[in-house]
């Protein structure tokens, strides 16, 4: 399988505990998004990388959210003191910086934290 | 920042039928509008995606239409089949937002056999 991988796809924890999700992506993609959906949303962005430099962070990524990509290849996303409204389906989308910039999503990581 | 609005939430057709699902955005620098399916537990695959710089495309059962001057996009799906049934999203992007979709909060095609 040549797409967008995460992994764990499934994650259970308790509040307070931390927690971290990887995205592996399509391999000649230098673009890596980060994105958060809850049922019946859109997904919301979070936070983007080109290459290893991490561009943007939304507002709606606290202090308790980081994220890498250590060599431009695969990342991390972090979350630090898991809170209940923590709970979601974490995506992670890659492009090619072309002139489509078309983005390919993983399988998602589902997150509950009771 | 950009607003994407999506209308129905919910649609449901008869096989056969035809499907419109609409969408407003608010930035008029975004050029770039994908649509996306996902189905139940799955991820969001693109099935179709239009630039600014044209105002219609067509892929089989599936086309697009953009209005830049209403700042408003529609997915058209035809002869609907029941695979069809699933959530569907409207995005918009612009350049300088490297690809940065805001998406619409989806709409729940059923189609009924």
């Amino acid at each position: 399988d040549t797409g967008v991988s995460q992994d764990p796809r499934h994650k259970i924890t308790k509040r307070g505990q931390n927690v971290t999700f990887r995205c592996d992506p399509i391999s000649e993609h230098n673009r890596l998004y980060w994105y958060r959906q809850t049922l019946g949303q859109g997904p919301e962005f979070l936070t983007y990388f080109q290459n290893e430099a991490q561009l943007e962070k939304s507002r709606l990524l606290s202090d308790r959210f980081s994220a890498e990509r250590p060599k431009g290849s695969f990342s991390t996303l972090e979350i630090q003191r898991t809170e209940q409204g923590d709970s979601a389906m974490y995506l992670c989308a890659s492009s090619l910086r072309d002139n489509t910039d078309t983005q390919y999503f993983g399988p998602g990581t589902r997150l509950t934290v009771l | 920042g950009e607003n994407v609005e999506q209308h129905p939430s919910t649609l449901s057709v008869q096989e056969g039928d035809s499907a419109v699902i609409k969408c407003t955005y608010s930035d008029s620098a975004s050029n770039y509008f994908p649509w996306y399916k996902q189905e139940l537990g799955k991820r969001p695959q693109l099935i179709i995606d239009i630039r600014s710089n044209v105002g219609e495309k067509k892929d089989q059962r599936i086309a697009v239409t953009l209005n830049k001057t209403a700042k408003h996009f529609s997915l058209h799906i035809t002869e609907t089949q029941p695979e069809d049934s699933a959530v569907y999203f409207c995005a918009a992007s612009k350049p300088t937002n490297a690809g940065k979709s805001t998406f619409g909060d989806g709409t729940t095609l059923t189609v009924k056999p």
